[in-house]
């Protein structure tokens, strides 16, 4: 299985500042035929489904704010809020469809300082 | 607009089997990839299952031996069967659209049902 590692497992941010969350993966994501990451980010807030933000590591999905962006390849990844609002507080989890089975990180948890 | 939703028992006693259907609206079962994902209380979501082109099946192999998903064209439905379950089981469970790449408007799972809280006890 490909074992996903996110770090930190949780940060507290001021409204307004940049948001860093990092994704290891335990084998790299890319594949040779396409050059594509098999990668995505999702957002989940108290009592609701995980929602997804971003996939092939850095394509934002329909309707996602621009403040979210996606980064990295092979094994390492970042996701970066650029200005964090109210609205952004949640848990995030990254969630690699390279190979079955699918498998999440164990989730960065974001609040506001 | 793509809408899913979970139904079935809130509470299954350990040893016997959960059962969970999920109805599809605004899309059909029978393409694309949909999938049965668990979340633990506070825990990662796990990934169980998933059904492909109305009969193509993969399974989490962790499961493998106690799962089976199958899907109702007719109503526009897939289920989810967990046999000889524990407490280990107790999650809500969410059923999605996707799973796989090849065949999808989008990788990964892009639309969810809202979750059913299923409980294992006596």
């Amino acid at each position: 299985d490909v074992v996903m590692t996110q770090s930190p497992d949780s940060l507290a941010v001021s409204l307004g500042e940049r948001v860093t969350i990092n994704c290891r993966s335990s084998q790299s994501l890319l594949h040779f035929s396409n050059n594509k990451n098999y990668l995505a980010w999702y957002q989940q807030k108290p009592g609701q489904p995980p929602k997804l933000l971003i996939y092939w590591a850095s394509t934002r999905e329909s309707g996602v704010p621009d403040r979210f962006s996606g980064s990295g390849s092979a094994t390492d990844f970042t996701l970066t809020i650029s200005s964090l609002q109210a609205e952004d507080v949640a848990v995030y989890y990254c969630q690699q469809y390279y190979s079955t089975p699918r498998t999440f990180g164990q989730g960065t948890k974001v609040e506001i300082k | 607009q793509v809408q899913l939703q979970e139904s079935g028992p809130g509470l299954v006693k350990p040893s016997e089997t959960l059962s969970l259907t999920c109805t599809v609206s605004g899309d059909s079962v029978s393409r694309f990839y949909w999938s049965w994902i668990r979340q633990p209380p506070g825990k990662r979501p796990e990934w169980i299952a998933y059904i492909y082109n109305s009969g193509t099946t993969n399974y989490n192999p962790y499961l493998k031996s106690r799962v089976t998903i199958s899907v109702d064209t007719s109503k526009n439905q897939f289920s989810l069967e967990l046999s000889s379950v524990t407490a280990a089981d107790t999650a809500v469970y969410y059923c999605a659209r996707g799973g796989g790449w090849d065949d999808a408007p989008v990788p990964g799972f892009d639309y969810w049902g809202r979750g059913a809280l299923v409980t294992v006890s006596s």
